[in-house]
């Protein structure tokens, strides 16, 4: 019974590529979450998706960041032209949706802008 | 809006001395509360969660955490120290909001446990 799954783990982008996270939720969890963590910082939401629907974006810097979760296959979170502050490691997570469910979290992809 | 209190960021105690890990929470409606660990470089795993059932809540590697309404806290305790609880823990509090379900999470606190 596989967890949620991301990739890739860890990414190394120069200043001004793109970056891109995936992330597949867990067996029968329609409902994908992402949060970034910056050292020494908790986790702070980013965004809240549903298939093919953005719910709550209301975490996500205005510009450069963008989320996607199609009908068919992973979530993708989707940096562009990165700058060193957007290192850090973004963490998937996924649920069910019912209100009190439990929010299960990935491994994290961490990112590193050189 | 939703808010939790993580006092501190850093806690020391000698293997099998006891735990306990302040959370203290802001929210207008009954809440979600979730205990989160964290080991390096590792996502996050539920401890445990209260859910408006028993205020005593139990959870995995002997953790357990009391709601209190009267105190807005939902404080983590565990009676003996292991080394392998060395980690850190993150109390969050569901937010739900405009059709959203959301975690937010406090600053959280590393464990340490000395030999």
């Amino acid at each position: 019974n596989a967890g949620v799954m991301q990739n890739p783990r860890h990414l190394v982008r120069r200043r001004g590529q793109e970056a891109r996270l995936r992330c597949s939720p867990m067996k029968g969890h329609s409902h994908v979450y992402w949060y970034r963590q910056l050292p020494e910082e908790g986790l702070k939401f980013m965004v809240y998706l549903q298939k093919e629907n953005i719910i709550d974006e209301s975490g996500m810097p205005k510009e450069r960041f963008s989320a996607e979760f199609p009908k068919e296959g992973p979530s993708i979170l989707r940096i562009q032209q990165v700058v060193r502050g957007d290192s850090a490691a973004y963490f998937c997570a996924s649920s069910q949706g019912a209100s009190g469910n439990t929010i299960y979290f990935g491994e994290g992809s961490w990112l590193t802008v050189v | 809006a939703q808010s939790v209190t993580q006092l501190g960021s850093h806690v020391s105690v000698s293997e099998g001395a006891l735990v306990l890990l302040r959370c203290n929470y802001s929210s207008s409606v009954p809440p979600y509360l979730f205990w989160y660990v964290q080991y390096p470089n590792q996502g996050l795993q539920l401890l445990l969660k209260y859910t408006s059932a028993a205020t005593l809540v139990k959870g995995i590697n002997g953790f357990e955490a009391e709601f209190k309404k009267s105190e807005t806290s939902f404080h983590l305790t565990k009676p003996s120290a292991h080394m392998s609880d060395a980690a850190e823990y993150f109390c969050a509090v569901s937010d739900v909001k405009g059709g959203s379900e959301k975690l937010v999470f406090g600053k959280g606190m590393k464990l340490t446990v000395n030999p």
